[in-house]
């Protein structure tokens, strides 16, 4: 099964700062998606960013951007100008890409981002 | 505005007994998911449902039980089997069971079992 790997359980930036965020994962196959959620104290999960395997150019949503390294199997996540609100739990999620089938969304164990004012 | 409810916020039984989850949307989903959170792990998939009257096992559904009556409803029951029901449980559906459709989230309900 895919397996997706946080290797920073915890991060720290200084607000106005730049941060990045790891995320490597395990796959034979090609084409799949990756995304990146963030989990605030509310405990609700709110997409932040996608990533479409076949597409080489790296997606970018504001301050939110991503580092994929299809080849190296790694997908990281930098925030500019960090933002007190931006504090939160964030997790890296894969997905097999699939017409038929509902593939299951697998996601690492997450990534506490604190942001000190 | 659309979204999708889980009810309620916090949830307290006894161990033995069963419990259920409420899980509603109004976005119009076809698929519809239930996740399981623990601290360290992620979220780790128990249940999920494509269609109504349908519904596939995910990686930890021993214990676990759903229905899909409807389209707009998910509940979940967590049942005496469920070992280590203790945990932090989060719905979600998606427009289709598609890799590229994004899952949105409810706000979760926190079950603890004493």
């Amino acid at each position: 099964a895919q397996t997706v790997t946080q290797s920073q359980p915890e991060m720290s930036v200084q607000e106005a700062e730049t941060v990045t965020l790891s995320c490597t994962y395990d796959t034979s196959e090609s084409d799949y998606y990756l995304f990146w959620y963030k989990q605030p104290p509310s405990r609700q999960m709110i997409l932040v960013i996608r990533q479409e395997a076949y597409k080489q150019q790296n997606a970018t949503e504001n301050r939110f951007s991503v580092n994929f390294q299809k080849a190296a199997k790694s997908f990281s996540l930098k925030i500019s100008d960090s933002q007190l609100g931006d504090a939160a739990m964030y997790f890296c999620a894969y997905r097999e890409f699939s017409f038929f089938d509902n593939n299951d969304m697998r996601f690492g164990a997450g990534t506490r981002l604190t942001v000190k004012p | 505005d659309g979204g999708i409810t889980q009810s309620p916020k916090y949830l307290f039984r006894k161990e033995g007994q069963n419990v259920t989850l409420s899980c509603e949307q109004n976005l119009n989903h076809d698929a519809m998911y239930w996740y399981r959170q623990d601290p360290g792990q992620g979220l780790r998939l128990i249940y999920y449902s494509q269609i109504v009257n349908d519904f596939q096992k995910g990686d930890i559904a021993e214990g676990y039980s759903v229905s899909r009556e409807k389209k707009e409803s998910f509940p979940l029951t967590v049942t005496s089997a469920q070992k280590n029901p203790t945990a932090f449980y989060l719905c979600a559906s998606s427009i289709g069971p598609g890799a590229d459709s994004p899952l949105h989230f409810g706000n979760g309900t926190r079950l603890t079992v004493t």
